[in-house]
């Protein structure tokens, strides 16, 4: 199986702070995925990459980035975050096929 | 784009009955269709998918059916057991390797 590492599973921020969450999986695969949890609302795409500097927007990508420098590593930018981005933020591996294998989750507070 | 209903949002069983949760899709050429498993303070686990070549299947105690026509599908859980007790959401496929998930149902098994 994919093994997901979210990096932090708090963080708490400032508005108008740039934010950086990273993820990385030990798997050799090329799709990694950035969904956020809302209660009632289930998970929804952000941005998604099928390999190294590519990116396509999910969504709701409005006030994110991302960055996907190597294989293994798949960042989620938020350019200046507001309070709205409070959420949990999950990163996600691909095995080749649809099914996903997700990271523990990071819990994003912005005040 | 596709879309994913998932009812009901709450849903609390008795100690070895069964719990039956439903979801709707609005995109018939999405093909694969997973469950994922959250407990708390971890991320989603896939337990059971099913592809729309397929009405039915089964593993142990899960089971998911569906009916492409009515562009619905269901997790049965028989026999349930404390540690069932968590939040679960259904998914469709509308190609791409995307995802799309339904709003999520938190189960409490009652002892």
């Amino acid at each position: 199986d994919v093994k997901v590492t979210q990096s932090s599973r708090y963080l708490v921020k400032r508005t108008g702070e740039k934010v950086f969450l990273e993820c990385v999986q030990d798997m050799d695969h090329e799709n990694m995925f950035w969904y956020r949890q809302d209660p009632g609302l289930g998970l929804r795409l952000i941005y998604f990459s099928y390999d190294v500097k590519m990116k396509e927007k999910g969504d709701i990508p409005e006030g994110y980035s991302v960055s996907r420098e190597k294989k293994e590593r798949f960042s989620l930018i938020l350019e200046s975050a507001s309070t709205n981005q409070t959420s949990m933020y999950l990163c996600a591996g691909h095995q080749g096929n649809e099914k996903l294998f997700f990271g523990s989750g990071t819990q994003l507070s912005v005040l | 784009g596709e879309n994913v209903e998932q009812h009901p949002s709450t849903l609390s069983v008795q100690e070895g009955d069964s719990a039956v949760i439903k979801c709707t899709y609005s995109d018939s050429a999405s093909n694969y269709f997973p469950w994922y498993k959250q407990e708390l303070g971890k991320g989603p686990q896939l337990i059971i998918d099913i592809r729309s070549n397929v009405g039915e299947k089964k593993d142990q105690r899960i089971a998911v059916t569906l009916n492409k026509t009515a562009k619905h599908f269901s997790l049965h859980i028989t026999e349930t057991q404390p540690e069932d007790s968590a939040v679960y959401f259904c998914a469709a496929s509308p190609g791409a390797q995307k995802l799309v998930f339904g709003q999520g149902t938190r189960l409490t098994i009652n002892p």
